[in-house]
């Protein structure tokens, strides 16, 4: 089956970058999600990036995406106390209804 | 007003009983899912429906079984209860489009525990 792979923790000091990587083995994926958890809440979209483009900037969110290598990543500029959260990625693929989530990467922000 | 809501937030009962959790979205999408988060936060996905039919059934115990009884409602009913079983549960909606990214609204999540 297919599978998505996150490292599991991260950390990293106030007002640096952060970098989550997300693996993936299905080349078939159309659209691949970044999604944030915070304590006690349920997932929310931060950013998605269709699977042609090599990359997507939103605000202080950057995502990459090697389509060669199946290898996604996030990167967090000027990482804040509040970005402290679990991330997951996610892929989908056009015409069917598969849409499958990552292991998830908790990130601890250090103040 | 909450998009996709959970009831209840807790649930604590013992091995052995049958419980329900209910989730209503008023956001008209036409899919709704069911997914597990143990306490690694795995989330695992268990049921989807879309427009009341089931579409993704994964390996799960039959001891659970959804219930969909219009588009906006996606309940779940477990028979039961083992111990094993004491995760978050999450339900989800989206209004999914085959050809375009579309994304997944989340309710706070039902943390159940087995004692």
């Amino acid at each position: 089956g297919e599978d998505v792979e996150q490292s599991l923790f991260l950390s990293v000091r106030e007002g640096d970058s952060s970098v989550i990587n997300c693996t993936y083995t299905d080349s078939s994926s159309t659209y691949l999600y970044w999604y944030k958890q915070e304590p006690g809440a349920g997932l929310q979209l931060l950013t998605y990036i269709f699977s042609n483009m090599d990359m997507k900037q939103d605000q202080r969110l950057t995502v990459l995406l090697n389509k060669k290598d199946k290898h996604l990543s996030l990167r967090i500029a000027d990482t804040q106390t509040g970005d402290s959260a679990i991330y997951f990625c996610a892929e989908s693929t056009s015409g069917t209804y598969k849409y499958i989530f990552g292991t998830g990467t908790r990130l601890k922000v250090l103040a | 007003d909450t998009a996709v809501s959970q009831t209840p937030k807790y649930l604590v009962t013992q091995m052995g009983n049958d419980k329900s959790i209910k989730c209503e979205q008023n956001l008209g999408h036409d899919t709704m899912y069911w997914y597990k988060q143990d306490s690694k936060k795995f989330l695992k996905i268990m049921f989807s429906y879309n427009n009341k039919e089931l579409i993704i059934n994964e390996t799960v115990p039959n001891r659970f079984s959804p219930k969909s009884p219009d588009k906006a409602h996606l309940n779940l009913h477990i028979n039961s209860l083992e111990l094993g079983d004491s995760a978050v549960y999450f339900c989800a909606s989206s209004q999914e489009r085959r050809t375009a990214p579309y994304e997944q609204y989340f309710g706070p999540g039902t943390r159940l525990t087995v004692t």
